[in-house]
């Protein structure tokens, strides 16, 4: 059974760059699935922000595509995600993801991690 | 791309069934059949209970069912449950690699 489990500081500062990382356990993220990272906050609901195919290839949100990279560490089996010029609106619990083959579904979810962006 | 519609709430009594739509355009749910929906009770991550509009995944109790005509999908919860008191959300494949969420349903058993 696949685990994500979501690291990386609870507490950015405006303008700079949120970073995280997703352990997965139980999958070869090399294997096969899209793997990626969706936040929730009481603002925006919640919102699918950039994944990673097993190959390598990388889709992103096109409202976050300047400021969002998706990268991989298949050596480790984890996934990052780094956001950069982040504000307040930033704000929000980010999960990491494993996404259907087909469909835009997600099966297996991190238990997310909250990410506050204040000075 | 703007977030699929919910209601805000819904509620119904133990035993019955409650449905709740989610609207979107001709651009994300009429034109794929790739709605999903989603469970998530406090505090806890999202569960996924239908794919492709009208698939469980395995685990998930045939109570819950996907449907969909035009822009609107459908997730209907048969034979309420206390522990189906919840948020609901459904999301939606857009094209061009990219999709969309709904802005959440919740439920509250009376």
């Amino acid at each position: 059974q696949v685990q994500l489990q979501e690291s990386g500081p609870g507490l950015v500062k405006p303008s700079e760059t949120l970073s995280l990382t997703c352990a997965v356990s139980g999958y070869s993220i090399s294997m096969s699935y899209y793997w990626g990272w969706v936040r929730q906050s009481p603002l925006q609901g919640l919102e699918w922000i950039a994944v990673i195919f097993y190959t390598g290839r990388t889709y992103y949100n096109p409202s976050l595509r300047s400021r969002a990279t998706i990268s991989r560490d298949t050596s480790k089996n984890q996934f990052s995600l780094h956001l950069t010029s982040v504000t307040a609106s930033d704000t929000a619990i980010y999960y990491c993801v494993r996404e259907g083959l087909r469909g835009f579904y997600f099966d297996s979810w991190g238990q997310g991690t909250l990410v506050t962006v204040s000075s | 791309q703007s977030a699929l519609t919910q209601p805000p709430s819904a509620s119904g009594s133990p035993g019955q069934s409650v449905t709740i739509s989610c609207t979107g355009t001709s651009s994300d749910v009429g034109a794929y059949n790739y709605v999903s929906w989603y469970q998530q009770h406090p505090d806890k991550a999202p569960k996924l209970l239908i794919y492709e509009v009208t698939n469980r995944p395995s685990g998930v109790p045939d109570r819950f069912s996907g449907s969909k005509s035009g822009n609107t999908a459908y997730l209907t919860v048969s034979g309420l449950q206390a522990e189906d008191e919840a948020d609901y959300y459904c999301s939606s494949y857009a094209g061009s690699d990219t999709g969309v969420f709904g802005t959440g349903t919740k439920v509250t058993v009376l």
